[in-house]
């Protein structure tokens, strides 16, 4: 069965300082994979995805994302958080039975101190 | 500008109720989709839409039912709204086999 794994509830981090927010998955095939942040009482906006291609992918508002097939793992990070950037993080894979299915994580918080 | 939309954004209810909830959008796409966020925020597919005509049951189940009578519009409709109907629904459209996702703003429902 395919899957996502958010590990983390919450992540917090200081202003100025690098975040990661982790994603791991379990597909058979070759992923696609998404970020989408959600502010709150908002709908999910797209960051980022990979497909296929360089194992780093860079996304809207300064995020990037590292493709790990071995760890079959793909990080959200940043070098420099903003406060601004505090909200629901959500990894997603695509349905490989269904193909434009996404199966979400049950989601990170991120919170960024001042 | 092209945008996914729905109305209303926030509804409190009485319970009886029939209620619809609407989505639409102006990307064009073939693909549309109803999510449920509960308070604990996963997410979870209710239905889906692979194109005019096309209505499926997601991964949840769901008493709510949903139409495709057009591209752009894909309404979702409760006939009697109970309190366990309580949450955020959000609406979503995409393009192809592989296209992103793309999400509406997302109607906060409460069901007193």
């Amino acid at each position: 069965a395919q899957s996502v794994a958010q590990p983390e509830d919450q992540v917090n981090v200081a202003e100025g300082n690098p975040l990661t927010v982790k994603c791991t998955y379990s597909v058979s095939g070759n992923p696609y994979l998404f970020w989408y942040v959600q502010y709150p009482n908002r709908g999910l906006q797209f960051l980022l995805k990979y497909i296929t291609g360089d194992n780093l992918v860079k996304g809207s508002y300064g995020f990037e994302a590292e493709f790990n097939k071995s760890q079959t793992s793909f990080h959200l990070k940043k070098p420099s958080a903003l406060v601004s950037d505090s909200a629901l993080y959500f990894c997603a894979v695509r349905d490989i039975d269904s193909s434009y299915k996404l199966i979400f994580g049950s989601g990170t918080r991120l919170l960024v101190r001042p | 500008e092209a945008d996914i939309y729905q109305t209303p954004r926030y509804l409190v209810i009485g319970t009886g109720k029939k209620i619809t909830l609407e989505c639409s959008q102006t990307m064009g796409h073939d693909k549309m989709y109803w999510y449920q966020q509960d308070p604990g925020m996963e997410l979870h597919l209710i239905h889906y839409s692979y194109g005019v005509n096309s209505t499926e049951k997601g991964d949840l189940s769901s008493e709510s039912t949903v139409s495709r009578i057009r591209t752009e519009h894909f309404p979702l409709t409760l006939e009697s709204a109970r309190p366990s109907h309580t949450s955020q629904y959000l609406c979503a459209s995409s393009e192809g086999l592989q296209g992103t996702q793309y999400f509406g703003p997302g109607t906060r429902l409460t069901v007193l």
